[in-house]
């Protein structure tokens, strides 16, 4: 079955450092969405990329797209307080109708 | 976005019986909804796509007669955990799509926290 990796599975940065999670996907992705679950709190969506090697940006983070359509990351630069919480990228196989979660990484920002 | 209500939020249930979970598309409707059990501090597991009108699709490993799923109108899904255990006890979360487009985001719901005891 499809199984979307995620590296680091944890991350402890000082504020103002910057902080990059990686996705990988066993299989070939029709798009890939990034989401944000704070602690307590249900996944709130970031960003979907769709196009081989597509980079977009918000703000001070960075997306990316791989040029196979199997693996993405988020970069985060200068991280602040704000941005603590796990961090899930969810792709899609191609044909597929639902989502499959990465296993997350979970972002601590020491202040 | 969208807003997808989830109720309840929190439930204790006595080992046994039956809880049931509403997922509800307050602004749009929705022709797919996505149950999804989340353990603590673990990723979001897909339990079963929901489509109006028809049978839910349940994911391998997930116990579709203990897991009922039901999704009667284009706004409401529901999940009922039938003759709950305190294996059962988790965090379970609802996601719409508003269209049929598979590249469309997915709305959550805030989650229920299903303890039992």
């Amino acid at each position: 079955g499809q199984q979307v990796m995620q590296i680091p599975q944890y991350q402890h940065v000082q504020e103002g450092e910057d902080f990059t999670t990686y996705c990988n996907s066993s299989t070939t992705l029709s798009n890939i969405q990034w989401y944000k679950q704070r602690p307590g709190g249900h996944p709130v969506f970031l960003i979907q990329l769709v196009k081989s090697g597509e980079v977009k940006k918000q703000k001070r983070l960075t997306f990316q797209f791989g040029e196979a359509k199997k693996n993405s990351s988020l970069h985060i630069t200068a991280t602040q307080t704000t941005d603590v919480g796990t961090y899930f990228c969810a792709g899609r196989a191609t044909g597929a109708n639902n989502l499959f979660f990465g296993t997350g990484t979970r972002l601590t920002v020491i202040p | 976005g969208a807003v997808v209500s989830q109720h309840p939020s929190r439930v204790i249930c006595k080992s046994g019986t039956s809880v049931k979970i509403e997922c509800r598309s307050l602004d749009f409707q929705a022709t797919t909804m996505f149950w999804y059990r989340q353990f603590p501090k673990k990723s979001l597991m897909l339990m079963a796509t929901s489509n109006e009108g028809s049978k839910a699709t349940y994911e391998q490993g997930v116990e579709k007669d203990k897991f009922l799923i039901n999704h009667a109108s284009l706004t409401l899904s529901t999940l009922t955990v039938t003759s709950a255990h305190p294996e059962d006890s988790s965090f379970y979360i609802c996601s719409a799509r508003f269209d049929t487009n598979m590249n469309t985001e997915a709305f959550f719901g805030q989650g229920t926290r299903l303890t039992v005891v």
